[in-house]
């Protein structure tokens, strides 16, 4: 079974500022990785994943993640931040069989100060 | 364009009724999902549909049901809607084989139980 943690609940952060947010896995076997961004009251949209090759994996909006196996975490990444990034995001794994399911982690709110 | 579209943005209920929430997606998809989302518990599995007049529990189950007639829509049932169902609903699907793991979401249901 997998789980995933994600280690802050919420994260403020000057606009322009760098930003990381935390994520760690755990599994007994190969996953799929995924980070998914909620913004305010609308559903839960695909940012990016890892499913294989480069571990190295970005998004169309200036955001990256690094999946690193040995430290098993992914970790969501954005080197200037802006007040339209202020959402919810979450880490969520999978394992890589077509019947497993996605589990996600509890979210981490990012909050951008002016 | 992927569309997860569900049937009321925001609804108020009194304790003990019977309330439907419907799922509509246009992507043809295999799989469907029903979820709750609460603050500080991110997102908790209820239900899901890998296939028409198929379910399958999630990890709450408890005082739901669902109903898959047709492949494009899933509803999610509250028999005996009470106080602490109150929260936020958001039906996923995702595609057969390749594509299995990446989830589109709908915009989501606030379901208020009073």
């Amino acid at each position: 079974a997998q789980s995933v943690t994600q280690l802050d609940s919420q994260v403020p952060v000057f606009e322009e500022a760098p930003v990381e947010l935390r994520c760690n896995y755990s599994s007994s076997v190969s996953v799929y990785l995924f980070w998914y961004v909620q913004y305010p009251n609308q559903g839960l949209q695909l940012l990016l994943k890892y499913l294989s090759g480069s571990t190295l994996v970005e998004s169309i909006n200036g955001f990256e993640a690094e999946f690193n196996k040995s430290q098993t975490s992914f970790h969501l990444r954005k080197p200037s931040v802006h007040i339209s990034d202020t959402a919810e995001y979450f880490c969520a794994v999978s394992g890589v069989n077509r019947d497993d399911k996605i589990i996600f982690g509890k979210g981490t709110r990012l909050h951008i100060l002016p | 364009d992927v569309k997860v579209t569900q049937s009321s943005r925001y609804l108020v209920k009194r304790t003990g009724e019977k309330v439907f929430l419907e799922c509509v997606q246009d992507m043809d998809h295999e799989n469907m999902f029903w979820y709750r989302q609460d603050p500080g518990l991110g997102l908790r599995l209820i239900y899901f549909s890998y296939d028409v007049k198929m379910k399958e529990k999630g990890d709450i189950p408890e005082g739901y049901s669902v109903s898959r007639e047709k492949k494009e829509r899933f509803s999610l049932i509250l028999e005996s809607a009470s106080t602490n169902q109150t929260s936020m609903y958001l039906c996923a699907s995702s595609s057969l084989g390749e594509g299995a793991h990446e989830q589109y979401f709908g915009p989501g249901t606030r379901l208020t139980v009073t």
